[in-house]
């Protein structure tokens, strides 16, 4: 079992609609969770994170964690063609020193 | 200066070859890392340092070394390496381990 898993995509949706991005990690004992976006030829950068149960808002972007079911998602609101990228889910395995991504998972926003 | 710098940009080098890789954060931190980022593959935890000492070494190869002089410097020592090592070799810090990650731009190696 991957220890951090994404679907792949491609995820297309168009301009101004809600993009859903999930993630599933595999260690019970993980505390926190990342978001990072990585555009085509760079390197990723943090978006959001998240460490509590429940949704995490930030402008357009909501962190959603649910510790029992394992599970983290992303909700872009009124997405934008720049927000077209691959989106990386992280999460600590074995320890908070070890932070584990997933392959991520690529959205395409289009006009 | 950025968070995070790396160089070089790029590198080629052929298998015999001995070269590094550099990394340098001016955000305070106290943990850094080596990940590799290969073609269709997630992004692979290589190497953690916290307070310059290793903690993680992911079943790393040896032909990959690593050394931490300070907690503002990285490197990443190369010997011998294989075509399948090519790939974006990125360098990250964070304030500590678990604190989110600051990633550098990136070496993107092709070994020949």
């Amino acid at each position: 079992q991957k220890e951090v898993e994404q679907n792949s995509g491609p995820l297309s949706v168009p301009e101004g609609a809600i993009a859903s991005l999930n993630c599933t990690y595999s260690d019970r004992g993980s505390q926190s969770f990342f978001w990072y976006r990585q555009y085509s030829g760079k390197s990723p950068e943090l978006i959001m994170f998240i460490y509590s149960n429940g949704d995490k808002e930030d402008g357009r972007f909501t962190a959603q964690l649910n510790k029992a079911s394992q599970y983290v998602s992303l909700l872009i609101r009124d997405s934008q063609p720049s927000d077209s990228a691959t989106y990386l889910c992280a999460a600590p395995s074995g320890g908070y020193n070890k932070l584990i991504f997933g392959a991520g998972t690529r959205l395409a926003v289009h006009p | 200066e950025t968070g995070v710098t790396q160089t070089p940009r790029h590198l080629v080098m052929g298998m015999t070859n001995k070269k590094s890789l550099k990394c340098e954060q001016h955000l305070g931190h106290n943990a850094m890392y080596w990940y590799k980022q290969s073609a269709k593959k997630p992004l692979e935890l290589m190497f953690v340092y916290n307070f310059k000492e290793q903690t993680e070494n992911n079943s790393v190869p040896s032909r990959f070394s690593p050394e931490c002089p300070n907690s503002s410097h990285l490197f990443l020592h190369l010997h011998t390496l294989q075509p399948e090592d090519s790939a974006l070799y990125l360098c990250a810090s964070s304030q500590d381990p678990g604190s989110p990650l600051h990633f550098g731009n990136g070496t993107r190696l092709t070994v020949t």
